[in-house]
């Protein structure tokens, strides 16, 4: 399969706790893009790289918020002292010039005790 | 500020009937128009797309239309078949903002027997 990719799918953690997720996007695919989902609304944009560089955040990513894409390929995206609002399904999707369709990957659902 | 509106959250339609998704737009600025798809505990799924050059794209028993005046965009399926039954995000963006996507709040559309 190449499509993208997402692990873990589901993280439990309790509130405090650093969670870590990771997204393997299409392999050609130079820009990656993480987008956070809660109940009954639409993915909302959190961030995103062309290659390694991150070239913008959204004021939704507080600083507990972080975001990497070491080499151009996968990236984490790393919540430190989980808060219950955080809960939500985080969402990676990639793409390729001229950027205008992304393809996502499963998500990783997030529940915060 | 929700740059972009479903206003109808469900949709229920016969099969062999159409369906007709609405959805409206506020910021001038989006060049690109979006429809996904999602599946409970999936990523959103690329459905059609339409630049705001055309007013009209047709793919399969799926066809958008696009009116720039209105600001309204709307997903056309023909005939509605029972795998239809999922829930669909309008999405926008704009090349000068990275092609990062906005999207509405959804409309769960269920296709009865």
């Amino acid at each position: 399969d190449t499509g993208v990719s997402q692990d873990p799918r589901h993280k439990i953690t309790k509130r405090g706790q650093n969670v870590t997720f990771r997204c393997d996007p299409i392999s050609e695919h130079n820009r990656l893009y993480w987008y956070r989902q809660t109940l009954g609304q639409g993915p909302e944009f959190l961030t995103y790289f062309q290659n390694e560089a991150q070239l913008e955040k959204s004021r939704l990513l507080s600083d507990r918020f972080s975001a990497e894409r070491p080499k151009g390929s996968f990236s984490t995206l790393e919540i430190q002292r989980t808060e219950q609002g955080d809960s939500a399904m985080y969402l990676c999707a990639s793409s390729l010039p001229p950027y205008n369709e992304q393809f996502f990957g499963p998500g990783t659902r997030l529940t915060v005790l | 500020d929700q740059q972009v509106k479903q206003n109808s959250p469900s949709l229920s339609v016969q099969e062999g009937r159409i369906s007709i998704l609405n959805c409206d737009y506020t910021n001038s600025m989006f060049d690109y128009f979006l429809w996904y798809k999602k599946y409970p505990a999936e990523g959103p799924t690329f459905l059609i797309s339409i630049s705001s050059i055309k007013d009209k794209n047709e793919d399969g028993r799926f066809t958008v239309f696009l009116n720039k005046s209105a600001k309204h965009l709307s997903l056309h399926i023909v005939p509605s078949q029972p795998g239809d039954s999922a829930v669909y995000f309008c999405a926008a963006s704009a090349y000068s903002s990275a092609s990062k996507i906005i999207f509405g709040s959804g409309t769960r559309l269920s296709i009865r027997p």
